[in-house]
């Protein structure tokens, strides 16, 4: 079975400054998709940023890149500017590439963001 | 396009007593899901279905029951409640396969007591 792992529940950045959020993985496939989510107080879950594991190069949507180790099985969000509309729940989330395609999610990393 | 749409928003519910949670998607998706998250931790996958007609468990399907006999609907059907399933209940649904984005629901928060 696949496992995600998040090891920070808390993060915090000054408004403007970068951060970076620690995700792990476990698996023996090679074909799969990882993704971060983001779910503010709201409660909606938002997709922040995906990577196809065939790509070698690491996916970037405006403000938020990933760093994906393939070989080390990591895949870390790093937030560049900071702003405080970014505090929020942050998942990692796995995707095996079969029949179903459901996701296994990591733990959460709760990113807080001082003025 | 209203995306996922869930109700109710919010339940409380006896233990023992049974609800239904309704989950109704627009957009035409082949695959959907429900999940649950408990307090301060990730969404766990109860069940899902990849189209009409089609359900299969998920890593937490005890105590619950689903039914997809449209594209747009996908009910969880919970049986005689128990304390443990007080959580929040997400349904989503995506395109087959890919990197394709599964769509959320703005959840449903359940409480048994």
């Amino acid at each position: 079975a696949q496992t995600v792992t998040q090891s920070q529940p808390e993060m915090s950045v000054q408004e403007a400054e970068t951060v970076t959020l620690s995700c792990t993985y476990d698996t023996s496939e090679s074909d799969y998709y990882l993704f971060w989510y983001k779910q503010p107080p709201s409660r909606q879950m938002i997709l922040v940023i995906r990577q196809e594991a065939y790509k070698q190069q690491n996916a970037t949507e405006n403000r938020f890149s990933v760093n994906f180790q393939k070989a080390a099985k990591s895949f870390s969000l790093k937030i560049s500017d900071s702003q405080l509309g970014d505090a929020a729940m942050y998942f990692c989330a796995y995707r095996r590439n079969n029949a179903g395609n459901m996701l296994t999610f990591g733990g959460g990393t709760r990113l807080m963001v001082k003025p | 396009n209203a995306g996922v749409t869930q109700t109710p928003k919010f339940r409380i519910l006896k233990i023992g007593q049974s609800m239904t949670l309704q989950c109704t998607q627009d957009m035409n998706h082949n695959y959907m899901y429900w999940y649950r998250q408990d307090p301060g931790m990730g969404l766990k996958l109860i069940y899902y279905s990849v189209g009409a007609g089609i359900t299969d468990k998920g890593e937490v399907p005890n105590g619950y029951n689903v039914s997809r006999s449209t594209t747009e609907d996908f009910p969880l059907r919970l049986e005689l409640a128990a304390p443990s399933q007080t959580s929040v209940y997400f349904c989503a649904s995506s395109y087959a396969g890919g990197s394709y984005e599964q769509y959320f629901g703005p959840g449903t928060r359940l409480t048994v007591t």
